[in-house]
């Protein structure tokens, strides 16, 4: 079935550093990637989404990227900070009505 | 304020007692969903409905129900409850499918 894998698991960043999440998707006709971040007795709250007909896209220090022919997608933070420590999610939107979610990266922002 | 709400918080229920978790969302949103959180496995698509009346299994639909009479509610049903359902639970709507999903605070369940 269709699924979305999503690495690494945990990571750990010091303070002012990049960090970068993959993840890679099996259904073809996906065409909507979002990113969630979920803070500590939260729901998720997204952050970024692309779209199957856009490559790359940016928000102040958030970037996000998309390669459909290798079914794969980024999420890249850079300079970052104690407040960016939660646990992210990719997602794809599935060729049916059904939204897949990776098992979530927990990133550790050490000051 | 535009948001997802979800009832009860905490729940400890015993295994076979019938419970309903309810959702309300207040954006007019076409498409809601249930999701199951577990460790390790992210969130798992539990049920999803394009619309009133239109439902659909995601990935992990055995042992729930749900029911969409009107737009704004989407409650999830545990006829009889088991340990294995023991998890927690979020809600979430959207405009459609393929847009930001709003998620609510979340539902832990407890089955002993």
């Amino acid at each position: 079935g269709e699924n979305v894998e999503q690495h690494p698991s945990t990571l750990s960043v010091q303070e002012g550093d990049s960090a970068v999440i993959k993840c890679t998707y099996s259904d073809s006709a996906s065409n909507y990637f979002p990113w969630y971040k979920q803070e500590l007795g939260k729901g998720p709250q997204l952050i970024i989404d692309i779209r199957s007909n856009v490559g790359e896209k940016k928000d102040q220090r958030i970037a996000v990227t998309l390669n459909k022919t290798a079914k794969h997608f980024s999420l890249h933070i850079t300079e970052t900070q104690p407040e960016d420590s939660a646990v992210y999610f990719c997602a794809a939107g599935t060729g049916g009505f059904k939204t897949i979610f990776g098992a979530g990266t927990r990133l550790f922002v050490k000051a | 304020e535009a948001q997802v709400t979800q009832n009860p918080r905490y729940l400890i229920t015993v295994t076979g007692k019938k419970l309903t978790v309810t959702c309300s969302q207040n954006m007019n949103h076409e498409y809601m969903s249930w999701y199951r959180q577990d460790p390790g496995l992210g969130l798992r698509q539990i049920y999803y409905s394009m619309n009133v009346e239109v439902t659909d299994k995601g990935d992990v639909p055995e042992g729930y129900k749900v029911s969409r009479k009107e737009k704004r509610n989407f409650p999830l049903i545990l006829e009889s409850p088991s340990p294995n359902q023991t998890s927690l639970y979020f809600c979430a709507s959207s405009l459609d499918r393929d847009t930001e999903a709003f998620f609510g605070q979340g539902t832990r369940l407890t089955v002993v």
